[in-house]
């Protein structure tokens, strides 16, 4: 596609239900990116993918948090018994930088999902 | 650790007039920089980039910004505002050659500009 697609765009969820969230980057892009941004903030890093490895997953707030990305294309958050303090609107983003390489080194973002915890 | 600072959380200019909002990083290593704008309800849109060469970069809707690796700052800058600047302003940046490839974001400052 021309962008990076999220689905679903809302989603509404009682607490201790899970959720999965989508993530389609644009084509050929290596790299993927999750952040968790809350109301006015700055999006908070989550997790980092190059192709289907998962280089970094440092900014996971705890172990209910789970991402995937098998195939190196689309990936998946997965967030395990949600609390309400999981409300907030998660962003994916993809670019085609690698580890080293120029080029088009930025980021393009998802509309996001906005997940709501009653 | 990467780590990026936004001191301002609000800069109101009136329409016409020069604006900057400002920017201060810390990375080990040549930094990659970037701004991005968010519209209400919008996804965050990419404006610029500095990567290498000079240090003064343009961007979309007439921005631009310059890194000043001295000060480690990139100040994002416009010589006549326009009310349809009005939005949330982020700088990010990242290390990509080294361990830490991700793209951090400053908390942001939100643009308004006043007819």
């Amino acid at each position: 596609g021309a962008g990076v697609s999220q689905s679903p765009r809302y989603k509404v969820a009682k607490r201790g239900q899970d959720v999965a969230l989508r993530c389609d980057p644009i084509s050929g892009h290596v790299s993927l990116f999750w952040y968790q941004q809350a109301l006015g903030q700055g999006p908070e890093f989550l997790t980092y993918f190059q192709n289907e490895a998962q280089l970094d997953k440092s900014g996971l707030p705890s172990d209910r948090f789970f991402a995937e990305r098998p195939e190196g294309s689309v990936s998946t958050l997965k967030i395990q018994r949600t609390q309400q303090e999981d409300s907030a609107v998660y962003l994916c983003a993809s670019s085609l930088l690698a580890r080293s390489g120029t080029g088009n080194t930025e980021a393009f973002f998802g509309q996001g999902t906005r997940l709501t915890v009653v | 650790a990467q780590s990026v600072a936004q001191p301002e959380d609000q800069v109101n200019v009136a329409e016409g007039n020069p604006l900057t909002v400002k920017c201060t990083y810390s990375v080990s290593g040549n930094p990659y920089l970037f701004w991005y704008v968010q519209y209400p309800n919008r996804g965050l849109q990419f404006l610029l980039k500095y990567i290498t060469g000079d240090n003064l970069v343009k961007g979309s809707y007439g921005f631009e910004a310059e890194f000043n690796k001295s000060q480690t700052s990139f100040h994002l800058k416009k010589p006549s505002a326009l009310v349809s600047d009005s939005a949330l302003y982020f700088c990010a940046v990242s290390a990509p050659y080294s361990s830490a490839s991700k793209i951090i974001f400053g908390s942001g400052t939100r643009l308004s500009i006043r007819p």
